[in-house]
């Protein structure tokens, strides 16, 4: 098992530039997070899929940040137009049926926007 | 609303003594509480969790978590203290049903 895979790893752009990180989830986990970190604020929760199908984005910052899933075993992340304070480690994490409970997170892509 | 409260930034201890990473939570209804790890430039590796029965659980890497109701704590513990331990340790407390809300984490320094 391949674990949750993120790209890129490491993203530096300047700032207005659009922005788009992606993710893997585990196969056949049906439930998706992506969270921000920073020293700040910590670890948040940005947005929740289950069964592809956004169920809670009142974490996402503002309307330049979207997030999509097309299918089961892809994720993306777009930020338009990126913000130097938008930057941060952006974790995605995977979860299996309901009733187990535990999410798995991938490496994370650190962003820097200059 | 549900909140978890790491009160210690850092926690310092001795190689080969006990370890104790604190955490206390606050939910609704019966907590489903975690605990992760972070290595450096390393993504959240779960660790363990309480989710009902004995209130001391075990988890990977020789660590445990007692939950107490009571108190409204879940205590990561170690008995034995390794270098190797030294990383970022997060709590946290399932909420909305399949949502998780962390705490701001504790870096723990492992000593030799």
């Amino acid at each position: 098992d391949a674990g949750v895979i993120q790209s890129p790893r490491h993203e530096v752009t300047e700032m207005g530039q659009e922005v788009t990180l992606r993710c893997k989830p585990i196969s056949g986990h049906n439930s998706l997070f992506w969270y921000r970190q920073t020293m700040m604020r910590g670890l948040e929760l940005l947005i929740y899929f289950n069964n592809n199908v956004p169920i809670d984005d009142s974490g996402m910052p503002e309307d330049r940040f979207s997030a999509k899933m097309p299918n089961a075993s892809f994720s993306t992340l777009k930020i338009q137009p990126s913000e130097p304070r938008d930057s941060a480690v952006y974790f995605c994490a995977s979860r299996g049926v309901i009733g187990t409970d535990t999410q798995y997170f991938g490496p994370g892509t650190r962003l820097t926007v200059l | 609303a549900q909140s978890v409260a790491q009160p210690e930034d850092q926690v310092n201890v001795a190689e080969g003594n006990p370890l104790t990473v604190k955490c206390t939570y606050s939910v609704s209804g019966n907590p489903y509480l975690f605990w992760y790890v972070q290595y450096p430039n390393r993504g959240l590796q779960f660790l363990l969790k309480y989710i009902t029965g004995d209130n001391l659980v075990k988890g990977s890497y020789g660590f445990e978590a007692e939950f107490n109701k009571s108190q409204t704590s879940f205590h990561l513990k170690k008995p034995s203290a390794l270098v190797s331990d030294s990383a970022l340790y997060f709590c946290a407390v399932r909420y909305a049903g399949n949502m998780l809300t962390f705490g701001g984490g504790t870096r723990l320094m492992v000593k030799p």
